[in-house]
């Protein structure tokens, strides 16, 4: 079992560029979580996926933000001109479904740096 | 979620037993107990979960109050790996409940 396995770890972007990023849940899963770390904020949650399909977006900031699923094998979350403030570690995170969903697996996380 | 009440940090010395405690005074009777802690530059680690029962696995031990208003994680023997910043978090039954909402958490030391 290999973890839920994120890509990049790190990522450096320019102010107005676009950061995408990559999740691969643990096998098996069928719920996928999108959540955001900073040190001033903490642990955000951005957005839920069940079985491929989006659930709850209510923690993604609007407009620059977009979150997907196109196969129940990877996930990615996409920033459109990245901000200063984006900057932040995006935790991924998968659990079996709704009757486990509080036991989650977390990712390393992909740190995001905005210049 | 109703909210939980943490130490912000805890010191502790290798091979001792540590008691963190978890503080929920407004629970809710569907709502489980989950532990979560996470070690810098990786995400949370998922330790345990109880609802009314005391639970053991590996990792540690979930001492819950009879009336449901705190918890405490007992950690056995702690190691140096097991410094981290713990997290007590509550969270609903069923499938409308699946947000982990993470507070502070208590920042446990370890030293040799």
């Amino acid at each position: 079992n290999a973890g839920v396995i994120q890509t990049p770890r790190h990522k450096v972007t320019g102010k107005g560029q676009e950061a995408t990023l990559w999740c691969e849940p643990i096998s098996g899963h069928s719920a996928v979580f999108w959540y955001r770390q900073t040190i001033v904020q903490g642990l955000e949650f951005l957005t839920y996926f069940r079985n491929q399909a989006p659930i709850d977006d209510s923690g993604m900031p609007k407009e620059r933000f977009s979150a997907q699923m196109p196969n129940q094998s990877h996930s990615t979350l996409k920033i459109q001109s990245t901000q200063p403030q984006d900057s932040a570690v995006y935790l991924c995170a998968s659990s079996l479904g709704d009757r486990n969903t509080g036991q989650l697996y977390f990712g390393e996380g992909s740190k995001l740096t905005v210049l | 979620d109703a909210k939980t009440t943490q130490p912000d940090s805890m010191e502790s010395t290798e091979g001792e037993t540590v008691h963190l405690p978890c503080s929920h005074a407004t629970i809710s009777g569907n709502e489980y107990i989950y532990w979560y802690r996470q070690v810098p530059l990786q995400g949370p680690e998922y330790v345990t979960h109880g609802l009314q029962q005391n639970t053991t696995n590996s990792m540690a031990f979930l001492a819950i109050a009879s009336d449901r208003k705190s918890s405490t994680l007992i950690l056995p023997h702690v190691s140096l790996r097991d410094a981290a910043v713990y997290h007590c978090i509550l969270r609903g039954s069923g499938g409308s409940n699946y947000k982990l909402t993470f507070g502070k958490g208590t920042l446990l030391t370890v030293t040799p």
